[in-house]
């Protein structure tokens, strides 16, 4: 059973347009969700997180906006650029389960210049 | 600091064959997992080990052992490979401590198996 659902499985944007992926979770548990991104042939990279006492967290052209009524959360990337172009996986963990992450199955996202 | 680092890179094994996946953090992490990656499923969670000597099963650990026996190292072990076992395997580490601790991971052992 699926315990973290991304969508879409792939993204195409033109470059300085928005892109957005989105992720529900099952397990109230969870207390922290973060986005990796992964570049062919490197391993995923922490990109930005957030906690559930937060509605929305911000790093540059990277946000996450957190619905836990929902248990929804998204990534936004505002002004994409071609370097953008990844694989981006959104995770959910909780301190206790050991913090181990439950990822969502990624969305390939290509940024066209 | 190397981070994490994950040898080999790639591999090829035959079916019934057995191996040894490389894993070494240099960041004095306790807490080190190891996933694999699939093609459109994202990372599922083999083994994952919470301090030296103390190692338990994640989400898919059919096939696979591991071992903790320093704080640095995470060996992933493959007794007869299969080829269902063909996939990107990732070791990650993480501090120990608050919810807000990032997991860290190497770049990969791309493994096939024929």
């Amino acid at each position: 059973q699926q315990q973290v659902k991304q969508s879409p499985q792939s993204l195409i944007v033109q470059k300085g347009g928005i892109s957005i992926i989105n992720c529900a979770y099952e397990n109230t548990a969870f207390d922290y969700f973060p986005w990796y991104q992964q570049f062919p042939g490197k391993g995923p990279a922490l990109l930005i997180a957030i906690r559930p006492d937060v509605s929305e967290k911000k790093e540059g052209r990277f946000t996450i906006s957190f619905n836990k009524s929902a248990k929804q959360f998204s990534l936004h990337i505002m002004d994409s650029q071609p370097g953008d172009s990844a694989t981006y996986f959104c995770a959910a963990s909780s301190g206790g389960s050991n913090y181990k992450l439950t990822f969502g199955k990624g969305t390939l996202l290509t940024v066209n210049p | 600091n190397a981070g994490v680092t994950q040898t080999p890179k790639f591999r090829i094994l035959k079916i019934g064959q057995s191996m040894t996946l490389q894993c070494t953090q240099d960041m004095n992490h306790n807490y080190m997992y190891w996933y694999r990656q699939d093609p459109g499923m994202g990372l599922k969670l083999i083994y994952y080990s919470v301090g030296a000597g103390i190692t338990d099963k994640g989400e898919v650990p059919n096939g696979y052992n591991v071992s903790r026996s320093t704080t640095e190292d995470f060996p992933l072990r493959l007794e007869l490979a299969a080829p269902s076992q063909t996939s990107v395997y990732f070791c990650a580490s993480r501090m120990q401590g608050e919810v807000f601790q990032p997991q860290h991971f190497g770049d990969g052992t791309r493994l096939s198996i024929l």
